[in-house]
């Protein structure tokens, strides 16, 4: 069974810190992976996607992928408290479904 | 462009009653998806429409049925609700490369 496997957290940094949040999945063939923000009582939003190794930088945002590893990662630089949300990382599984972490909790405090 | 709209955004249904959840999108996309999201399990695929004319089972497809109507509608049916199907259900809608855009969602409570 595919799996993509978060931290939970929550992950606390102060305002103007980075904020790295972490995913690992068990498919070695998953070609996509997507970064997702949900704030309480609001849908995903997807706000990153990366398909090949390496970084890709949107912004504040920096997604990171290391197929090797199977691990895909996002930085947030100079964290803000509106960025308080729960962080959900999901991976292409075949077809045109995804898989989806249970998401890692940031708070930013001011 | 208005995205993924649903309806309604709350429902409250009494344990065996049914009813149905609307979904369209206005992307021009081919495939469509039904989530439900409950605390502690994360975002679990009910059914999914890779296109028009086709649907597939997800993860948790038990109790449901779905129909899509048109490249642009997909709707979900609870046949006869139960209180393990309180949850908040999400339509998404994605194109070829797999990017996927959620609905605002639905708040379920069956009692």
């Amino acid at each position: 069974q595919k799996e993509v496997e978060q931290n939970s957290g929550p992950l606390s940094v102060p305002e103007g810190a980075i904020a790295s949040l972490n995913c690992t999945y068990s498919d070695r063939g998953s070609q996509s992976f997507f970064w997702y923000r949900q704030y309480s009582g609001k849908s995903p939003e997807l706000i990153m996607s990366i398909y090949s190794n390496g970084d890709k930088e949107d912004g504040r945002f920096t997604a990171q992928l290391n197929k090797a590893s199977q691990y895909v990662s996002l930085l947030i630089r100079d964290s803000q408290p509106s960025d308080s949300a729960t962080y959900l990382c999901a991976v292409n599984s075949g077809y045109s479904t995804l898989t989806f972490g249970k998401g890692t909790m940031l708070l930013v405090s001011p | 462009n208005a995205g993924v709209t649903q309806t309604p955004k709350f429902q409250v249904l009494k344990t065996g009653q049914s009813m149905t959840l609307q979904c369209a999108q206005d992307m021009n996309h081919n495939s469509m998806y039904w989530y439900r999201q409950d605390p502690g399990m994360g975002l679990r695929l009910i059914y999914y429409s890779a296109s028009e004319g086709t649907t597939d089972k997800g993860e948790v497809p038990n109790g449901y049925n779905v129909s899509r109507l048109n490249k642009r509608e997909f709707s979900l049916r609870l046949e006869s609700a139960a209180p393990s199907q309180t949850s908040v259900y999400f339509c998404a809608s994605s194109g070829d490369i797999y990017e996927q855009y959620f609905g605002p969602g639905t708040r379920l409570t069956v009692t």
